[in-house]
């Protein structure tokens, strides 16, 4: 069954460092969207892909957090510097094309900034 | 702005047993979906049920069965014949239809446990 890849799968960094995340969605599913989950709570979603296009980085801290999804396949989510408030959990998920509204979930990266 | 909320953060069940998650969400919009996913402890979220609003019939999945009562807004799970692998975070969850952007907006969650 096609699932949802992302790596690392823990990531241990100190702030002010810069941190890359990777998720490569199912194939053929033209929608990518990165949500991060801080601790006992539910995902929040930082940013929205349509092929390569994005569609919505509204709650992307964009002063450090970056994304890119450059041949609209697999997307890297990048902080830079990290701060201690970024320790979360960061969960890729795609879906087929908009309009289908089912998104699929990776395993997610838990990110820990000491 | 659309908002989630599940008023219970834990729950449990006995195995064999029913239990019922709450959920309200608060729209102005008339065209919408509503979902139940669950995430088990270190494992990915999984889409348990999903509703169109549209549709009066409550969507059934198998153990998994919704109350989906439009006018109040609420959205509850119910499962039935409650397993031990029924035990993770359940988050209830919205989202928009034909709107530009397409993302979940999530409860808080719920804990259950099943107790054998």
């Amino acid at each position: 069954e096609a699932e949802v890849a992302q790596s690392p799968r823990y990531k241990i960094t100190e702030k002010s460092q810069a941190v890359a995340f990777w998720c490569d969605p199912i194939s053929g599913h033209a929608t990518l969207y990165w949500y991060r989950q801080i601790l006992g709570q539910g995902p929040e979603l930082l940013v929205q892909f349509q092929d390569e296009s994005v569609v919505d980085d509204s709650q992307l801290p964009k002063d450090r957090f970056s994304a890119e999804r450059l041949k609209g396949v697999d997307s890297t989510l990048k902080i830079q510097p990290a701060e201690l408030g970024d320790s979360a959990m960061y969960l890729c998920a795609s879906s087929l094309s908009t309009h289908t509204y089912e998104q699929f979930f990776g395993p997610g990266t838990r990110l820990t900034v000491l | 702005a659309q908002t989630v909320t599940q008023s219970q953060p834990e729950m449990s069940v006995q195995e064999a047993e029913t239990v019922t998650l709450s959920c309200t969400y608060d729209t102005s919009e008339s065209d919408y979906y509503l979902f139940w996913y669950k995430q088990p402890p270190s494992r990915q979220m999984i889409l348990v049920i999903r509703q169109e609003a549209y549709k009066q019939q409550n969507a059934t999945e198998n153990r998994f069965s919704v109350n989906f009562q439009k006018a109040a807004k609420s959205f509850s799970l119910k499962i039935s014949d409650s397993q031990l692998g029924d035990a993770a975070m359940y988050f209830c969850a919205y989202v928009k239809a034909q709107g530009g952007s397409e993302k979940l907006v999530f409860g808080k969650g719920t804990k259950l446990t099943v107790n054998p």
